[in-house]
């Protein structure tokens, strides 16, 4: 499986927005990279996702990298409740593999 | 909404005992996934399905067996219950293709003492 290569903890102010990186110079042409995030107490939760152009949802946005070795979930206005747990992943049809992600702590 | 659930929040199990560790989703999903999380080690996965009747080995099948009858309902069962056990266990599923996300339930916490 190839790596991703994730800060282990970042901090933000309440409102701001905040760019997660993720490193993955191993990926291959069919990964698709995922994020998830996890709340204290709660199972993981999906982020999104995306192949080779950047996309967004109502959650977040993934900027991709042009030669996709690395990746950045943006999230546009942090606010406590995005205190978290976030993973970045590689995956095609394999399940998915976890590493120790970025924890997220947000300042009021 | 959609949703995986997973049979109970918090379950204590003598060491020795059989337990079965329950999971459903309503979502119609082909693919259903058994995690277990523990401090310093984060989520590593048990087993998983990609349908029903089948199912896979992850990275840490041992002292766990499942079982996949019905489409929505995916079982892990410790068969003899062991203290190393004592875990965060989390069920995910996914519907079938790569484009699709994981959905997980909100875990079972076992201790076995």
């Amino acid at each position: 499986d190839a790596k991703t290569t994730q800060p282990n903890s970042m901090e933000s102010n309440e409102e701001e927005p905040v760019h997660l990186p993720c490193n993955h110079s191993t990926i291959s042409g069919t990964d698709y990279i995922h994020w998830y995030r996890q709340l204290p107490s709660q199972g993981p939760e999906y982020v999104i996702h995306g192949l080779t152009s950047n996309v967004n949802n109502r959650m977040a946005s993934l900027a991709i990298a042009e030669d996709r070795k690395s990746s950045t979930l943006i999230l546009h206005r942090a606010t406590l409740r995005d205190a978290a747990v976030y993973y970045c992943i590689l995956s095609l049809n394999t399940p998915l593999v976890f590493g120790k992600g970025t924890r997220l702590s947000v300042i009021a | 909404d959609v949703k995986v659930t997973q049979s109970s929040r918090y379950l204590v199990k003598r060491t020795g005992e059989k337990v079965f560790l329950e999971c459903v989703q309503d979502m119609d999903h082909e693919n259903m996934f058994w995690y277990r999380q523990d401090p310093g080690l984060g989520l590593r996965l048990i087993y998983f399905s990609y349908d029903v009747k089948m199912k896979e080995k992850g990275d840490i099948p041992e002292g766990y067996s499942v079982s996949r009858e019905k489409k929505e309902r995916f079982s892990l069962i410790l068969e003899s219950a062991s203290t190393n056990q004592t875990s965060m266990y989390l069920c995910a599923s996914r519907k079938q293709g790569s484009s699709y996300g994981y959905t997980f339930g909100s875990g079972t916490r076992l201790t076995v003492v």
